[in-house]
């Protein structure tokens, strides 16, 4: 079965640093995602991505937060100046087009800031 | 505004009991309804989904879950449980095309 793929699995930054997170989305989905989980905290939306530019994206996702298809497979959610707050599970996920369809996420990358 | 309670942060069961998880759901339009499942240190799995079409909807793993629209729910159960069903579920609506609102995740225990 297809997968959404994340790398890193955990990554540790100092505060301040930039961090890129990496996805590679499903080969023939069309609309990406980025989503985040605060340990002990509820699962959030941060931004969607459809045809090369952002299609919503929450009050979380200020200036410090971008995104980013490089190529026709990566997915990357950058943040430039990391901040103890941003210590959280980072999921990418991926869908077709039309309403229902269902998301699919990948495994998650786990990003400490210290 | 879409938003989902989950009335239960832990349930307790004993290994081929069954399952009752519960979700209600707080919508303006007639929502997508989702169950995700999240094992230890695994991403989120979809379990199943409801979008307007039959009220009982059958997902992977012998679980299941009924739309009631009366009682704006969308309980998940199952008949039996087993251990690899230890993990935490979350329900989740979508009225907005593609956007997620999670609930705060109901962690399932299974005991022999």
């Amino acid at each position: 079965e297809p997968e959404v793929t994340q790398t890193p699995s955990h990554q540790v930054t100092q505060m301040g640093q930039e961090v890129i997170l990496r996805c590679v989305p499903i080969s023939n989905h069309l609309y990406f995602y980025w989503y985040r989980q605060i340990l002990g905290q509820k699962v959030e939306f941060l931004v969607s991505f459809y045809n090369n530019e952002i299609s919503e994206k929450s009050e979380i996702f200020d200036d410090q937060f971008s995104v980013e298809r490089p190529d026709g497979s990566n997915f990357t959610l950058k943040i430039r100046s990391t901040k103890l707050e941003d210590s959280a599970m980072y999921f990418c996920a991926s869908s077709g087009t039309g309403n229902g369809n269902t998301i699919y996420f990948g495994e998650g990358s786990w990003l400490t800031v210290v | 505004a879409q938003s989902v309670t989950q009335l239960d942060s832990h349930v307790s069961v004993s290994e081929g009991t069954p399952v009752l998880l519960r979700c209600n759901y707080s919508s303006s339009y007639s929502p997508s309804l989702f169950w995700y499942v999240q094992h230890p240190n695994k991403g989120l799995q979809l379990l199943l989904k409801y979008t307007s079409a039959a009220t009982l909807v059958k997902g992977i793993n012998g679980f299941e879950a009924e739309f009631k629209k009366s009682e704006t729910s969308f309980h998940l159960t199952k008949p039996s449980a087993h251990m690899s069903d230890a993990a935490e579920y979350f329900c989740v609506v979508s009225e907005v095309f593609q956007k997620l609102v999670f609930g705060t995740g109901t962690r399932l225990l299974v005991s022999p």
